[in-house]
């Protein structure tokens, strides 16, 4: 089976650096996405890591370590926009399946 | 195109009525997903369809009736809903092989 957990809320400040940490346990791994979903909205694509180490898009950068079942989503330069949940997900090997982790709410304060 | 569709955007029924969601998507994608999410809580799956048969039905109670009509298209039939069903109904696609997931808008639905 499946289980994928991220804190439940985090805050932050206008201008900081925030990390998402995500920590997932899966029958055979194909890859970890992280999206960004506004209250009412669709999930919209952030970030694909496939292999160990960092991705760096603009303000946000994505980690994995497949040995640790560990991914973190790091978004610096925080802007207000940036308030809303933040969901990790995976995609079991020999599956069609896209299971998502617990999602963690984020709210930046000016 | 590269997006999914979903119409209605807001449904409000009562619980001895007959609805349907609706999902299109023209991006030549294999699978098709339904996903419902409560408030503050993840999307959690429903039904998978591939190549228009339906390979993974997560448990979902019958008054849930998923049809994939053609390779674009996919509906969700709702029928004796409970209010306790109400959440945004949330339609994926993506070309298969664990990739490029591509979500629709949503359907918010109330049930009264």
């Amino acid at each position: 089976g499946q289980n994928i957990d991220q804190p439940t809320e985090m805050t932050a400040t206008e201008g900081a650096i925030v990390q998402i940490n995500c920590t997932y346990q899966t029958s055979g791994f194909n890859g970890l996405f992280w999206y960004q979903q506004h209250a009412g909205e669709a999930p919209t694509f952030l970030s694909y890591n496939v292999l160990d180490g960092l991705e760096e898009k603009g303000r946000f950068s994505s980690f994995l370590s497949r040995s640790k079942g560990y991914s973190y989503l790091l978004l610096k330069e925080l802007q207000m926009k940036d308030s809303a949940s933040y969901l990790c997900a995976v995609p079991p090997r020999n599956t069609d399946k896209l299971i998502f982790g617990t999602g963690t709410r984020l709210q930046v304060f000016p | 195109d590269t997006e999914v569709t979903q119409t209605p955007k807001h449904l409000v029924m009562g619980m001895t009525n007959k609805k349907s969601l609706k999902c299109e998507q023209h991006m030549g994608h294999r699978a098709m997903y339904w996903y419902k999410q409560k408030a503050k809580k993840p999307p959690e799956l429903m039904f998978v369809y591939s190549y228009e048969k339906l390979s993974i039905n997560e448990s979902v109670p019958s008054r849930f009736s998923p049809e994939c009509p053609n390779s674009s298209l996919l509906n969700l039939h709702l029928h004796a809903l409970q209010p306790e069903d109400s959440a945004l109904y949330l339609c994926a696609s993506s070309p298969g092989g664990g990739y490029g997931y591509t979500f629709g808008s949503g359907t918010r639905l109330t049930v009264v």
